[in-house]
């Protein structure tokens, strides 16, 4: 079965500083695409940053950048300069071209300290 | 504007009645998801549609049913089958459901007395 796992339930960051997120994924395979979305305390959800898993490259999005290591099946979100506005939870998702099958992990709250 | 709407925002239910949580969209989305969200569970998967008439099962299914019978709309129904309804639904789409970013409501929450 496909799974995404978020080992961290909290977070939190210094203003101003950088803080990782980790996300780890379960699947067999090869054509899939991963993203970090964010959820103030409005509960929308907003798209924070997208993946490919064919390109090696990794996604940046301004102040967010993932580090995406497909063999060890891992997608952490690194947000820089962090900024009150970013204090949220933030889920991982994963999906595979072929079936659409869209899951979430379980969800990080990231708390910003001023 | 376009987007995706789900109604109503608060909903409550007595215990033993069916329930059905509206979700439209005017992006011209052909794939819509539902998903449950209570809290330290994350996200999770109700059932899905990535074309009209046609849909699957998620992580979760027992106890919900779904119909898709138009582009625009993915009802979602609690049925009495459903042993703790009470929680937070969010209702999602996107292009085709092949990778591209999905757009969500700004979900349902649904109280059961």
């Amino acid at each position: 079965a496909q799974t995404v796992t978020q080992s961290q339930p909290e977070m939190s960051v210094q203003e101003a500083e950088t803080v990782t997120l980790s996300c780890t994924y379960d699947t067999s395979e090869s054509d899939y695409y991963l993203f970090w979305y964010k959820q103030p305390p409005s509960r929308q959800m907003i798209l924070v940053i997208r993946q490919e898993a064919y390109k090696q490259q990794n996604a940046t999005e301004n102040r967010f950048s993932v580090n995406f290591q497909k063999a060890a099946k891992s997608f952490s979100l690194k947000i820089s300069d962090s900024q009150l506005g970013d204090a949220a939870m933030y889920f991982c998702a994963y999906i595979p071209s072929n079936t659409g099958k869209l899951i979430f992990g379980q969800g990080t709250t990231l708390q910003v300290k001023p | 504007d376009g987007g995706i709407t789900q109604s109503p925002k608060y909903l409550f239910r007595k215990e033993g009645q069916n329930v059905t949580l509206s979700c439209e969209q005017n992006l011209n989305h052909d794939a819509m998801y539902w998903y449950r969200q209570d809290p330290g569970q994350g996200l999770r998967l109700i059932y899905y549609s990535q074309i009209v008439n046609d849909f699957q099962k998620g992580d979760i299914a027992e106890g919900y049913s779904v119909s898709r019978e138009k582009k625009e709309s993915f009802p979602l129904t609690v049925t009495s089958a459903q042993k703790n309804p009470t929680a937070f639904y969010l209702c999602a789409s996107s292009i085709q459901g092949r990778g591209e970013s999905a757009f969500f409501g700004q979900g349902t929450r649904l109280t059961v007395v």
